[in-house]
């Protein structure tokens, strides 16, 4: 079946500008995460939804960083503002409620230059 | 804040048995996950354990976990080429919601 998909999978972006990724979860899992992850590094949580309701967002950096997800099924994570250290790899992920395993999308990679 | 700390390089013959380790600091956690990821590949999940269990065994994957030394450990049997990869070990904290990630270990399988 299909898994995780995000868009779009590789953004180039200049200081400045605002981005917005995309991310559609396995159709009928409930819970949505986003990920960033620098290279090198482990991904590191943003945030996640319950159905269309954000339960955390501890993990985004600053207010330039927003989600939503809004029918409870794609979400999008915007960056406003860009900045060169914003690249990254940006990770969703979802589950089905009370299971335990996070499935993961192939990701995005974001330049800023 | 919870952490989760991985050697960074395992370099093994085909054939040979691989063992990667990691530690982690929470000692709430809940599950405790191996992910793998290839180049240009997203995360995929190989295998997770439950906190009161010690030892999953599935197909050439073992996993250990010695909850008094919050150590967790994953060993691959007759280790393949295919099988190199960036080992991430996962720690789910006391729920599901956020996972907290090692910085991956490289496993290098030489033919």
């Amino acid at each position: 079946g299909a898994g995780v998909s995000q868009s779009p999978r590789y953004k180039v972006t200049k200081r400045g500008q605002d981005v917005a990724l995309r991310c559609d979860p396995i159709s009928g899992h409930v819970s949505l995460y986003w990920y960033r992850q620098a290279l090198g590094q482990g991904p590191e949580f943003l945030t996640y939804f319950n159905y269309e309701a954000q339960q955390d967002k501890s993990g985004l950096p600053n207010d330039r960083f927003s989600a939503e997800r809004p029918e409870g099924s794609i979400s999008t994570l915007t960056i406003q503002r860009t900045e060169q250290r914003d690249s990254a790899m940006y990770r969703c992920a979802s589950s089905s409620q009370g299971l335990e395993t996070q499935y993961f999308g192939p990701g995005t990679r974001l330049l800023v230059l | 804040g919870e952490d989760v700390e991985q050697s960074l390089f395992l370099s093994v013959r085909e054939g040979d048995s691989s063992v990667i380790n990691c530690t982690y600091t929470d000692s709430s956690s809940t599950y405790l996950y191996w992910y793998k990821q290839e180049p240009g590949a997203g995360l995929q999940l190989l295998t997770y354990i439950f906190s009161n269990m010690d030892m999953k065994q599935d197909q050439r994957l073992t996993v250990l976990l010695n909850k008094k030394d919050k150590h967790l450990s994953l060993r691959i049997a007759d280790t393949q080429t295919g099988d190199s990869a960036i080992y991430f070990c996962a720690d789910s904290g006391t729920g599901y919601s956020t996972l907290t990630f090692g910085k991956g270990t490289m496993l290098l399988v030489s033919p």
